[in-house]
């Protein structure tokens, strides 16, 4: 099976920082990536897909990229509203899920 | 809009059953996949499983394997999980999504809360 170690686990910002945050996979998946941002008591949001897309009506401060065993997830320059948990998520081709641990983003 | 309303969660006894049901609207239901995704207390997400549009294939994480059912009445715009054998580890909220395409959850629930509880 394949293993998506996320790093880091939490990480404090203030607004206008640079936040970035890794995903590696334990094999190769190709772009097979996705990023979502979790509100706490609120359902995951897609925010990129394939690695490197941007999800229609998502801010163009958040970026993905990356390929292969390792991926990075951008936000530019973070407002008070990204201050939540992000994960990055793996697909196979049945689909099979595999998510991340998850990277909280605090003030 | 797109929207999909989880029900059917609630305290149960450990080895007993509970079925979850997803209802969607605002979207043609049967022209998608959909994923079961939960989340125990204070916890990551966890994949559970999904279903093709047409229903007759399905994947369960190994977690859940021959004890979660998935299926869907595209009659009824309404997506199941039939979970039996519960235990104590299943308690989590329970989330619906679609597949805007293979492995891309999209649009979600709200969830639903499962206890598993003697």
């Amino acid at each position: 099976d394949i293993q998506m170690t996320q790093s880091p686990s939490s990480l404090s910002a203030s607004v206008g920082d640079r936040v970035t945050i890794t995903c590696q996979a334990s094999q190769d998946i190709n772009n097979y990536l996705n990023w979502y941002q979790q509100k706490p008591g609120k359902a995951p949001k897609l925010l990129i897909y394939d690695a490197s897309n941007l999800e229609t009506g998502v801010p163009s401060r958040f970026s993905g990229s990356g390929s292969g065993t390792d991926f990075t997830f951008t936000i530019s320059s973070v407002q008070p509203e990204d201050f939540a948990t992000y994960y990055c998520q793996h697909f196979d081709s049945l689909p099979v899920l595999t998510f991340g641990g998850g990277t909280k983003v605090d003030i | 809009q797109v929207q999909l309303v989880e029900s059917g969660g609630g305290v149960v006894q450990p080895g007993k059953s509970l079925r979850l049901s997803c209802a969607g609207s605002g979207f043609t239901f049967s022209h998608y996949g959909f994923h079961w995704v939960r989340q125990a207390p204070g916890r990551g997400l966890e994949w559970v499983g999904d279903i093709w549009n047409h229903g007759r294939n399905a994947y369960y994480a190994d977690s859940v394997k021959g004890r979660f059912t998935i299926s869907r009445d595209n009659s009824k715009n309404t997506l199941y999980l039939q979970m039996n054998s519960l235990r104590v580890e299943d308690t989590a909220v329970y989330f619906c999504a679609t597949d805007a395409a293979v492995g891309r959850p999209q649009a979600w629930g709200q969830g639903t809360l499962v206890i598993v509880s003697s």
